[in-house]
């Protein structure tokens, strides 16, 4: 299986400054057809996760545009503009190049 | 509106067994992957496995194989996550998504199903 690893797992972040959770693969994501698939999801406490990110640097609809993806081959990061308290949550990197699809193991983002 | 609403809280008994539902709308339901997460309380999430819901093919995560069964009906756009023998280790919350077909995402989910297994 693919193992997904974030870091940090905790992030306290002081509102309104930025944030960045890393996540590295133990195998290259890149696909044949020469795309990468990595997505990053955000799951709020009490609430179903949330689709933020796709295909390493794509918003999904109604995501604001604070929240950015990068990376290639093995190494990916989230990173969020400007931290408001509506961003605390739990958040996961996710590959589906190989199957079994796997998770990072999570990172919490909490205010200072 | 693309909707996936699944079945609410259960609690059972070791060795019950359980089917809960994951009932989508807004979309053609045959022609997208449904898959099932599990997030165990403090946990992080975990793949268990998905389904094509047109001809039922399935696959499992190798953690996953054999412990439960999924299954779709096309008639009613329902998918299902079922055990044919609860344990302890069961109890989470469970939840089904859609998986976008181009961009290989989890872009919509259902509001999750939480099951206690206790005696």
């Amino acid at each position: 299986d693919i193992v997904m690893t974030q870091a940090p797992l905790s992030s306290p972040v002081t509102l309104g400054q930025p944030a960045s959770i890393s996540c590295r693969s133990s195998q290259s994501l890149a696909h044949s057809n020469g795309d990468t698939y990595v997505s990053w999801l955000q799951q709020r406490p009490g609430q179903p996760p949330r689709l933020l990110i796709y295909k390493v640097s794509n918003r999904f609809s109604g995501v604001p545009d604070r929240f950015s993806g990068s990376g290639a081959g093995t190494d990916f990061t989230l990173k969020i503009s400007r931290v408001e308290a509506e961003d605390v949550g739990v958040y996961y990197c996710m590959q589906p190049t190989q199957l079994p699809y796997t998770f990072g193991q999570g990172t919490k983002l909490e205010i200072k | 509106e693309v909707q996936l609403v699944q079945s609410g809280e259960e609690v059972r008994e070791p060795g019950e067994s359980l089917k809960i539902s994951c009932k989508a709308s807004g979309y053609s339901f045959t022609t997208y992957w449904i898959v099932w997460v599990r997030r165990m309380s403090g946990k992080g999430l975990d793949w268990m496995g998905m389904i094509y819901p047109d001809n039922s093919d399935t696959r499992y995560s190798p953690s996953f194989q054999g412990q439960v069964t999924l299954s779709a009906d096309k008639s009613i756009s329902t998918a299902y996550l079922q055990w044919s023998s609860l344990k302890a280790s069961d109890s989470a919350t469970y939840y089904c998504a859609r998986l976008e077909r181009d961009n290989f995402a989890l872009d919509y989910w259902g509001q999750g199903t939480r099951v206690t297994v206790s005696s």
